[in-house]
């Protein structure tokens, strides 16, 4: 059972427009929500992260949205740039727990 | 922001040698590390979660006499992949998590390990 979706395996998108990565999830305890980016044989590196107390949270180019009526968050990078190509990792977690991960999106900007 | 080692970046073994990967947490003290495999366009998958002096916490299907997980003090962790096959072959993530919450949990550079 995949705890944490990401339904679109990936995504091209014109330099300069916007990006938008989705992620669902379905256990209800999650109460924290970080996304990471990842390049081939690397760790994931951390971007920008969201409580379930809030619904939005905005780290310059990047804003993160949480819908916890519908058990969805969306990443949204704006203008995209050819440096944020790469594999997006949405991650949920829930007081003492490890993190869940779900399959990732690989994003690519298109110059 | 926080920094995690891992040692060796890339290993190349022989089937049925044991090989040991080391993870480090460098400029916090780590209260709780966890392994992760990932396979080719694939999640990352959690192999297990160790708290420092005491037994790892293995996943279902994770056969934890083949992988070895020592947390020997608060800054460093090592797995062990032991009579290593083929199908090992992997990249394995250390992360390290320094308090309680998911946002101090930090993530290794990965270790690309290849068994002929």
């Amino acid at each position: 059972d995949q705890q944490v979706k990401q339904n679109s395996p990936s995504l091209s998108v014109q330099e300069g427009r916007i990006s938008i990565l989705n992620c669902d999830y379905t256990n209800s305890m999650f109460d924290y929500f970080l996304w990471y980016k990842k390049y081939p044989a690397e760790g994931p590196t951390f971007l920008i992260s969201i409580s379930s107390i809030k619904d939005k949270n905005e780290d310059g180019r990047f804003t993160v949205f949480l819908n916890k009526s519908a058990k969805h968050l969306s990443l949204h990078i704006v203008p995209s740039q050819p440096g944020d190509s790469a594999v997006y990792f949405c991650a949920a977690g829930g007081g003492n727990t490890p993190l869940v991960f779900g399959k990732g999106t690989r994003l690519s900007v298109i110059a | 922001g926080a920094v995690v080692s891992q040692h060796p970046s890339r290993v190349i073994c022989k089937s049925g040698t044991s090989v040991k990967i080391e993870c480090r947490s460098l400029d916090f003290q780590a209260t709780t590390m966890f392994w992760y495999r990932q396979f080719p366009k694939k999640s990352l998958m959690l192999m297990a979660t160790s708290n420092e002096g005491s037994k790892a916490t293995y996943e279902q299907g994770v056969e934890k006499d083949k992988f070895l997980i020592n947390h020997a003090s608060l800054t460093l962790s090592t797995l062990t992949v032991t009579s290593a096959h083929p199908e090992d072959s992997s990249f394995y993530i250390c992360s390290a998590r320094e308090g309680n919450r998911p946002d101090t949990q930090y993530f290794g550079p990965g270790t690309r390990l290849t068994v002929l």
